[in-house]
């Protein structure tokens, strides 16, 4: 069975520090895995994809099939990062997409 | 297009009604799927159509759930005999199978409340 999960209910940190929220998965094969983002009073919306492997708004997150693992890290944080992050699996390209339980980043000035 | 949009926005209902829910996606997009939200949760999978075609649906899902994309357009989803453990956030989102980047485009939601 497909499953995504998300340690950290809430993480708070300061501005300028850095950032890193949690993501391990489990699936047998070999998955698509991505982060989206909720802002306040905003649409959930796609952050990044690891197939990408692309920085967006200054995030990356690296694909650990090892650990299987997908954290989502930023060096330095801004206060605008503040918001639910949902980690995501799809199976295939023909597969739904499941999602985490969210981490709530907070960031204090 | 505005993007994803879903209606009502919000609803109320007693234990027992019947209530349906709409969304229309971006018009290009072929995938639509439903997920349910509740607090502190993430999105859980309920189902999805190819076109208006139900390619998926949860084997959580109550058969008191059912939803119809009947042209491939927009699509519903209506609870009978709803219950309060169905007070929940009714997310919609849509995709292009074509792009295959795995993106989904969410609406803002349909809220319920059973009393």
């Amino acid at each position: 069975a497909q499953r995504v999960t998300q340690p950290e209910k809430l993480l708070s940190v300061f501005k300028g520090a850095p950032v890193e929220l949690k993501c391990n998965y489990s699936y047998s094969g070999s998955p698509e895995l991505f982060w989206y983002v909720q802002y306040s009073r905003q649409r959930l919306q796609l952050l990044l994809r690891h197939i990408s492997r692309e920085s967006i708004k200054g995030f990356t997150a690296d694909l650990n099939k090892g650990e299987t693992s997908f954290h989502l890290k930023k060096p330095f944080a801004q206060e605008e990062d503040s918001a639910m992050y949902y980690c995501a699996l799809r199976a295939s390209s023909a597969s739904k997409i499941i999602f985490g339980s969210g981490t709530r980043l907070s960031i204090r000035p | 297009d505005t993007g994803v949009s879903q209606n009502p926005r919000h609803k109320i209902t007693k234990r027992g009604q019947n209530v349906t829910f709409r969304c229309d996606p971006i018009s290009e997009h072929n995938r639509l799927y439903w997920y349910r939200q509740t607090l502190g949760q993430g999105p859980e999978f309920l189902t999805y159509f190819q076109n208006e075609a139900q390619l998926e649906k949860s084997r959580l899902l109550s058969d008191r759930f059912s939803a119809e994309r009947p042209k491939g357009s927009f699509s519903t989803l209506e609870i009978q005999r709803t219950e309060q453990g169905d007070s929940a956030m009714y997310l919609c989102a849509s995709s292009f199978q074509g792009a295959n980047t795995g993106e989904l485009f969410f609406g803002e939601g349909s809220r319920l409340t059973v009393l």
